[in-house]
């Protein structure tokens, strides 16, 4: 069974551009959940979606966005980048969102800019 | 607010020996979820074991289990017989609420093990 699947892994963008990552949750999995992971702020929770509806969202700007499709799979979007987006974003899948599903990462996607 | 501490940056044992990492949580819920993830530099989030707060007896999983106080807010992990492939960032997180997947993650342990 394939593990949670983001692209791309490594990518550099300029200041002021936009990215889009994706995520492919597990098979079988309709909640998908993001986090940025940054040497000073650790790890924090971006958003997560659920039947293709943002269920929670985190303390991050309106240029944080994201969205699920009706196969599960997931976006993020960030616009007008600033240097201090530069991070690893991690995507997580689960079966739902019920306190006893195992949460399950992928490898990430390492956003440089520059 | 909830959040997570863990107080030791960077731990070292001896292979095959054992070592204790240490996480305290502050949060008013009663029932809640905690949980010790492993990050290898692979960086992938590696699930090592979890806990429900209203069970009393701790979680053990192999040669990893933890010791929950609930009263106190803590929950170390300890690992037995460390190995060579245990050496990894060690995050400590809490589950907000019963019903999404926004967790709480401490600073993180780098776990160092010695031949």
């Amino acid at each position: 069974k394939a593990g949670v699947t983001q692209t791309p892994r490594y990518l550099i963008k300029t200041r002021g551009q936009q990215v889009t990552l994706s995520c492919s949750p597990i098979s079988g999995h309709r909640s998908v959940s993001w986090y940025q992971q940054t040497p000073g702020q650790g790890l924090q929770f971006l958003f997560e979606y659920f039947s293709e509806t943002q269920r929670n969202k985190g303390n991050f700007p309106g240029r944080f966005s994201g969205r699920q499709f009706s196969n599960s799979r997931s976006e993020m979007n960030v616009s007008t980048l600033e240097l201090g987006d530069s991070a690893l974003y991690l995507c997580a899948s689960s079966l739902g969102t019920a306190a006893g599903n195992t949460i399950y990462f992928g490898e990430g996607s390492w956003l440089t800019v520059v | 607010a909830q959040t997570v501490t863990q107080s030791q940056p960077e731990m070292s044992v001896q292979e095959a020996e054992t070592v204790t990492l240490s996480c305290t949580y502050d949060t008013s819920e009663s029932d809640y979820y905690l949980f010790w993830y492993k990050q290898p530099p692979s960086r992938q989030m590696i699930l090592v074991i979890r806990q429900e707060a209203y069970k009393q007896q701790n979680a053990t999983e192999n040669r990893f289990s933890v010791n929950f106080q609930k009263a106190a807010k803590s929950f170390s992990l300890k690992i037995s017989d460390s190995q060579l492939g245990d050496a990894a960032m060690y995050f400590c997180a809490y589950r907000v609420g019963y019903n999404n997947n926004d967790m709480r993650f401490g600073a993180g342990t780098r776990l160092t093990v010695k031949p």
